[in-house]
């Protein structure tokens, strides 16, 4: 079963408008965290924004804020005021802590990605 | 020190010869993980390291080899290879240990092209 769904494979957005980007999720684990992360053409995994899966307040970074409904098992990042800079790939992820041969680890799974597109 | 550096950046490489990827980062992380990502694909999760121990392979076929000699540094040793196994190589550290949810921090990736 798929653990973290985007079900948009592109979005366009015209520049200086807010966008968001849709992501849900599926685990049993009480404790989680919740990421998203944005790849441009060169392939670097930049880091936007986390939410704990304890956190009472939704995430904010900036231009970029997490809406996050627990109940609903949802994530979606939201795009304040897009730049043509924002075109890219958006991964939502998810982590949950594994233990193997006594020492932790994060695994992370993600989900299919959006490619996000701004327009001038 | 915040990166997670990978060299090389593109390698290419044909299907007798043996190279390898070098990843390296000096956060105090004790975990490191390599992820195999095709284009337009998620990332997906190779193999991971805790403590210099290889905690997971994902069933990764052994013309993958990867090492740890220590802390703050990872290879990927690449033998016999074929081209499907063309893709970014994504490289990434996290801390671990202490009860808490990290994230990751990656690498820019190696750029694999097997001819």
């Amino acid at each position: 079963a798929q653990k973290i769904t985007q079900t948009q494979p592109g979005m366009f957005v015209q520049e200086k408008e807010a966008v968001t980007l849709d992501c849900t999720y599926d685990t049993s684990d009480p404790s989680y965290g919740l990421f998203w992360y944005k790849q441009p053409s060169s392939g670097e995994m930049i880091f936007l924004i986390y939410q704990g899966s304890y956190d009472q307040q939704n995430a904010t970074e900036g231009r970029y804020s997490l809406n996050f409904q627990k109940a609903r098992k949802s994530a979606n990042l939201v795009i304040s005021a897009s730049q043509l800079g924002d075109s890219a790939m958006y991964f939502c992820a998810m982590r949950e802590r594994r233990f193997a041969g006594g020492t932790s680890y994060g695994k992370l799974t993600f989900g299919q990605g959006t490619i996000l597109t701004v327009h001038p | 020190d915040t990166e997670v550096t990978q060299t090389p950046k593109h390698l290419v490489m044909g299907m007798t010869n043996k190279k390898s990827l070098k990843c390296e980062q000096h956060m105090g992380h004790r975990a490191m993980y390599w992820y195999k990502q095709k284009a337009k694909k998620p990332p997906e999760l190779m193999f991971v390291y805790s403590y210099e121990k290889l905690s997971i392979n994902e069933s990764v076929p052994s013309r993958f080899s990867p090492e740890c000699p220590n802390s703050s540094l990872l290879n990927l040793h690449l033998h016999a290879l074929q081209p499907e196994d063309s893709a970014l190589y994504l490289c990434a550290s996290s801390q671990e240990g202490t009860g808490a949810i990290y994230g990751y921090t990656f690498g820019s990736g190696t750029r694999l092209t097997v001819v």
